[in-house]
């Protein structure tokens, strides 16, 4: 079965502070879908990005960026400058074949805590 | 748009009793999930349903079951519930067919299960 780790179960960093969010993850598939969502806390779940195994090339968006290694099955995720609106869980996940469709198959989370 | 739906929010249920969950989605979506959360645990795969009529099972769908009758809901069902089916649970959708797990999923703001 694929497995997607996130070891960093809970982080806490003072505004402003760069944080970086790890994820490992364990595929047999040459072509397969990265994603990272995030749970504030009032709970629903947001999308933020999704990358290819095609595509190393890192993204930004704003304060927030992706480093994808293929060579190290890391898809990892920086946020600059964190924010007290940053504090919340967020989860990698890995697309994965199923009986009759993909799904995503979840890492554990790292609850992030941003503090004044 | 409303995207997607979930009906209840709360519920408390006693062993033993049944209930079931809807998930409504407006956006025309072949494939739909149920997922549930639990602390440390991440988001894990009951069941999911490739298109209107058809299901099957995830990661953890004993004591659980769905049915799509319709296009738009995806409904999950517990027969008999037990104090281990406390959770959140989360329905999702997402496009068709995607032959490489491509589809970004959309969540619903979750429901959360107490069993005494």
């Amino acid at each position: 079965a694929q497995k997607v780790t996130q070891a960093q179960t809970e982080i806490s960093v003072v505004e402003k502070e760069d944080v970086t969010l790890d994820c490992v993850y364990e595929t047999r598939d040459t072509t397969y879908y990265l994603f990272w969502y995030k749970q504030p806390p009032s709970g629903e779940l947001v999308f933020l990005i999704r990358r290819n195994s095609f595509d190393e090339q890192n993204e930004i968006s704003g304060r927030y960026s992706w480093n994808f290694q293929k060579s190290t099955s890391s898809f990892n995720f920086t946020i600059t400058a964190s924010q007290v609106v940053d504090s919340a869980v967020y989860f990698c996940a890995l697309s994965e074949w199923y009986d009759s469709g993909y799904a995503l198959n979840f890492g554990k989370g790292t609850s992030l805590l941003v503090t004044p | 748009n409303a995207g997607v739906t979930q009906t209840p929010k709360f519920r408390v249920l006693k062993t033993g009793q049944s209930m079931t969950l809807l998930c409504a989605q407006d956006m025309n979506h072949e494939y739909m999930y149920w997922y549930r959360q639990d602390p440390g645990m991440g988001l894990r795969l009951i069941h999911y349903s490739v298109g209107e009529g058809t299901t099957a099972k995830g990661e953890v769908p004993d004591g659980y079951n769905v049915s799509r009758l319709k296009k738009q809901n995806f409904l999950l069902g517990l027969e008999s519930a037990a104090p281990s089916q406390t959770s959140v649970y989360f329905c999702a959708s997402s496009r068709g067919q995607s032959y490489s797990g491509a589809n970004v999923l959309t969540f619903g703001a979750g429901s959360r299960l107490t069993v005494l």
